[in-house]
């Protein structure tokens, strides 16, 4: 079993609609937890921590559910520009990153 | 500021030979990652150090895989008797401190392209 499993999608959104992806880790002793964004034959950057309470950061919302393992994004009223892949990353042990293989957004006119 | 450079950004080889990878993090960061990733894959995690540690090696696929960090900046990744499953990107990344936070994100460079042919 992967160590961070997620749907590969993709995920075809129309503009303005909101999509929902989640992400599954195997390690119950895992302590952070992050979304990169992965623009096609780019390099993955940041885009949001995961913190236990949920957080937000204008149209995109992270959850995490410790006790089911796995960890959610949500984006609303969704960009053209959003198009890309989502890469969820675990850190298992001390340093140690884990990234799953990403969840494809397509967002259509 | 610079960011992560590596290089060469494409490296054709044929299968067998020894391939060196190149990776000079931000001036500052104490953590350095390698992951490769194939074409339509995500990244698999080779290597991390940090700082003056012992570097977690958990993610090399066979030992023909090795890497070193000297003076704790710039890293090599070595592949011996390259072998056509080699063929990825190869991606080096680096942050101010283990593991990566919003406020110490992994900053990624540009990729080494491997061919094995």
């Amino acid at each position: 079993r992967k160590e961070v499993e997620q749907d590969p999608g993709p995920f075809n959104v129309p503009e303005g609609a909101t999509v929902a992806f989640n992400c599954t880790y195997s390690n119950s002793a895992s302590q952070s937890f992050f979304w990169y964004r992965q623009d096609c034959r780019k390099e993955p950057k940041l885009l949001m921590s995961v913190y236990s309470s949920g957080n937000e950061d204008g149209r995109f919302t992270a959850q995490l559910n410790r006790a089911s393992q796995y960890i959610s994004l949500l984006i609303r009223d969704s960009k053209l520009s959003d198009s890309a892949t989502y890469l969820c990353v675990v850190m298992a042990s001390w340093g140690k990153l884990q990234f799953g293989a990403g969840t494809q957004v397509v967002v259509t006119p | 500021g610079a960011g992560v450079s590596q290089s060469p950004s494409n490296k054709v080889t044929e299968k067998g030979k020894d391939v060196e990878l190149r990776c000079d993090p931000i001036s500052g960061h104490t953590a350095l990652y390698w992951y490769r990733q194939s074409l339509g894959q995500g990244l698999e995690f080779l290597i991390y150090f940090q700082g003056n540690s012992a570097p977690d090696k958990s993610g090399l696929p066979s030992d023909r895989f090795s890497a070193e960090r000297t003076g704790g900046s710039v890293s090599t990744l070595t592949i011996q008797r390259t072998q056509q499953e080699d063929s990825a990107v190869y991606l080096c990344a680096s942050s101010l401190f283990p593991g990566s936070s919003y406020n110490s994100p992994l900053h990624f460079g540009n990729g080494t392209r491997l061919t094995v042919t």
